[in-house]
C-alpha cells in the first residue's frame, strides 16, 4: 500500500524529447508538490497545486508542465528535454498546509 | 541564496551513542522546522518537527532542538543504532507554505 508512488523509478532519454512522470497518492491529500534534487543534492519545490489547482509555481521553464486531472494525481510533462534536466524528481504530498509532506520514492531521469 | 544550511555534509558515529545533526537557517519568517531522514533509492520520510513557539520536541530516540535567537536547530538521536545510518535533512516553512530543505547530512552509525 504505497501511500505515494511515482512512474517511472527510472527513465533515460534523449535530449530533446518528451517525456512524462506520474504520480499518485492514495492518502486522500489536498495538497501536492514536485520536487527536484539535482546533483548536488539539493531539494528544490518546483510546483504546488491543491485541489488541483496551482498554487505554487517556482521559477521553472515553461518546457516544465505539471498536470492535476484529480486531486489524487498530478503528473509532470517536461517538453525538449536537455541534458540539464538530468536530476532525481521527487512528487509529494501533504493534507493541507506543506508541513509534514509525504514523499514518493522518486523518478531519476537521466538526459544523454 | 541558501536559506537553510547543514555544514556537515558528513558524521560517523559510535553504535549507542549520541549523534547530533546541526542545521542553520537565515529567514526569520521560518515558523516551523523539520527533519526528514533518506535512505538511497527513496523519498525522504518525516522524522520529527518542532514549531518556532518551542524550544524543544522529543519523540522516542529522537530530540530536535530549536535557538531562535542563533537561527540554529539540531537534531539529537539517542542511542544510535546502525539503521539510523541515513541523509538527514532539515527543512522549514515560512507562511509561503513552501519547504525549504538543507543539502543534507550523511550519518554512519558504525558498530
Amino acid at each position: 500500500d504505497t501511500a505515494v508512488s511515482q512512474t517511472p523509478k527510472y527513465l533515460v532519454t534523449q535530449m530533446g524529447n518528451d517525456k512524462s512522470i506520474k504520480c499518485e497518492q492514495n492518502l486522500g491529500h489536498d495538497t501536492m508538490y514536485w520536487y527536484k534534487q539535482d546533483s548536488k543534492k539539493f531539494l528544490k519545490i518546483m510546483f504546488s497545486y491543491n485541489n488541483k489547482e496551482l498554487i505554487i509555481n517556482e521559477t521553472v521553464p515553461n518546457r516544465f508542465s505539471p498536470k492535476s486531472p484529480d486531486k489524487a494525481h498530478l503528473n509532470l510533462h517536461i517538453n525538449s528535454l536537455e541534458l540539464g534536466d538530468s536530476a532525481v524528481y521527487f512528487c509529494a504530498s501533504t493534507p493541507g498546509l506543506a508541513r509534514e509532506a509525504f514523499f514518493g520514492q522518486g523518478t531519476r531521469l537521466t538526459v544523454v | 541564496d541558501q536559506q537553510v544550511k547543514q555544514n556537515s555534509p558528513s558524521l560517523s558515529v559510535q553504535e549507542g551513542r549520541i549523534s547530533i545533526l546541526n542545521c542553520d537557517y537565515t529567514n526569520s519568517m521560518f515558523d516551523y522546522f523539520l527533519w526528514y531522514k533518506k535512505y538511497p533509492a527513496e523519498g525522504p520520510t518525516f522524522l520529527i518537527s518542532i514549531s518556532s513557539i518551542k524550544d524543544k520536541n522529543e519523540d522516542g530516540r529522537f530530540t530536535v532542538f530549536l535557538n531562535k535567537s542563533a537561527k540554529h536547530l539540531s537534531l539529537h538521536i539517542v542511542p544510535s543504532q546502525p539503521g539510523d545510518s541515513a541523509v538527514y535533512f532539515c527543512a522549514a516553512i515560512s507562511n509561503t507554505d513552501k519547504l525549504i530543505f538543507g543539502t543534507g547530512t550523511r550519518l554512519q552509525v558504525f558498530p
